[in-house]
């Protein structure tokens, strides 16, 4: 069955280390996404692409940064990872044509910076 | 600018009983509205949604959701609620307009508890 993937699922660093979250899907979905999931927050944008080469700021874009090289992968970089980065962060990814068109989501990775 | 309001934190209900989750919405144009389900530890499981059409819509696990365009709501009900539909429900809108393709706006989540 087709699917979307993101590893490590737990990680902990340290402040200042850079951190990439890698997110895989066999959907063939031109849309992918990146949240970030804080309680009282829920769920706010990061990064989105469109296809490939194609990527755009979200709402809290700051201190992050997402390439789009290939289909299948949308990888969330953290450039120099800080204390309020800590957070689930959630990939997902959509067929494109619609705006009607679910939007599914991985599993998530938990990422502790301290 | 879009957003969605979930005004309940948290729901709490007998098994057995019906359910109600609210959400309302408020958006430029005409919105596509989605309902998802959070186990604890997991990802963001897809209910259903409203596109167009009959304004009750029916989805996964017995779920359904009432689209009332005049109160700009999207309420998500099942008539029978089980012990095993105690999760974290989000309320999620997209706007219809151009340049919008693909983004959701979240709800902050309602906790349902369905206590035996």
């Amino acid at each position: 069955d087709a699917e979307i993937t993101q590893s490590p699922r737990h990680k902990i660093t340290e402040t200042g280390r850079q951190v990439t979250l890698a997110c895989h899907q066999t959907w063939n979905h031109n849309n992918m996404f990146w949240y970030r999931q804080d309680l009282g927050h829920g769920l706010r944008l990061i990064h989105y692409s469109y296809g490939v080469q194609d990527t755009n700021k979200g709402e809290v874009s700051d201190g992050y940064s997402v390439s789009r090289s290939n289909t299948e992968d949308l990888p969330l970089t953290l450039e120099s990872a800080a204390s309020s980065q800590t957070s689930v962060y959630f990939c997902a990814s959509s067929e494109d044509s619609s705006s009607g068109n679910t939007i599914y989501f991985g599993e998530g990775s938990w990422l502790t910076v301290v | 600018a879009q957003s969605v309001a979930q005004p309940e934190d948290q729901v709490n209900v007998a098994e057995g009983n019906p359910l109600t989750v609210k959400c309302t919405y408020s958006v430029s144009g005409n919105p596509y509205l989605f309902w998802y389900v959070q186990y604890p530890n997991r990802g963001l499981q897809f209910l259903l949604k409203y596109i167009t059409g009959d304004n009750l819509v029916k989805g996964s696990y017995g779920f359904e959701a009432e689209f009332n365009k005049s109160q700009t709501s999207f309420h998500l009900k099942k008539p029978s609620a089980l012990v095993s539909d105690s999760a974290l429900y989000f309320c999620a809108v997209r706007d219809r307009g151009s340049g919008n393709t693909g983004k959701l706006i979240f709800g902050q989540g309602t906790t349902l508890q369905v206590k035996p």
